[in-house]
């Protein structure tokens, strides 16, 4: 089966709290990419980061870091310092490049909400 | 830089009728992608484009069809509405790995629509 699981469905934090998004992938091809979205209560979706299969090294932008660990077949979000304005829909989605066609597999989404 | 454009933005349509949804992709992508979102749910990948062939189907409809132009845009028809079409229809668009390009999605604004 090719499939995405966000365990968490709402996170709730205080603004300037840490807060990690967890993300597990199930995919049988050796070679596939791995993104997280943004969805504001705007509606649109934003690409934040893409990870091929073959490449670990985890990265971090700004406040934005990611924890890519093949092993345990996880790609974890990390937000520092979070912001009000990180409250919104955040998408972990799989794309297999062997046997997935062109289709983009997404979790179901983790809520975050950021109070002040 | 430019960004995926899609139209209407928001559209109501009665049961059974007819809806015409248009995207235009980011200059030089050469692969298009339709996703619907229905309310609280993740999107769900219906069809793609690859150089103005069907590259993949997923879980669209009878009563849909899409098709890709000669200057890359995309229309996706559908006919006989239900009210369980209503829900946030996106486009993607992405440059392959043939052409240069990373394949990384990037999603238009979406198009609301709403059967009454």
């Amino acid at each position: 089966a090719q499939k995405v699981t966000q365990a968490q469905t709402e996170i709730s934090v205080v603004e300037k709290e840490d807060v990690t998004l967890d993300c597990v992938y199930e995919t049988r091809d050796t070679t596939y990419y791995l993104f997280w979205y943004k969805q504001p209560p705007s509606g649109e979706l934003v690409f934040l980061i893409r990870r091929n299969s073959f490449d670990e090294q985890n990265e971090i932008s700004g406040r934005y870091s990611w924890n890519f660990q093949k092993s345990t077949s996880s790609f974890n979000f990390t937000i520092t310092a979070s912001q009000v304005v990180d409250s919104a829909v955040y998408f972990c989605a799989l794309r297999p490049r062997n046997t997935g066609g062109f289709k983009t597999i997404f979790g179901a989404g983790t809520r975050l909400f950021v109070k002040a | 830089a430019a960004g995926v454009i899609q139209s209407p933005r928001h559209l109501i349509k009665e049961k059974r009728e007819t809806a015409t949804l248009k995207c235009y992709p980011i200059p030089r992508h050469d692969t298009v992608y339709w996703y619907q979102q229905g309310p609280g749910q993740d999107p769900q990948f219906l069809i793609s484009f690859y150089e103005k062939m069907q590259s993949d189907k997923g879980s669209i409809p009878d009563r849909f069809s899409a098709q890709q132009f000669s200057d890359y845009h995309s229309e996706l028809n559908m006919s006989s509405l239900e009210l369980g079409d209503s829900a946030l229809y996106f486009c993607a668009s992405s440059s392959s790995t043939a052409s240069g390009g990373s394949e990384t999605q990037y999603f238009g604004p979406g198009t609301r629509l709403l059967v009454l």
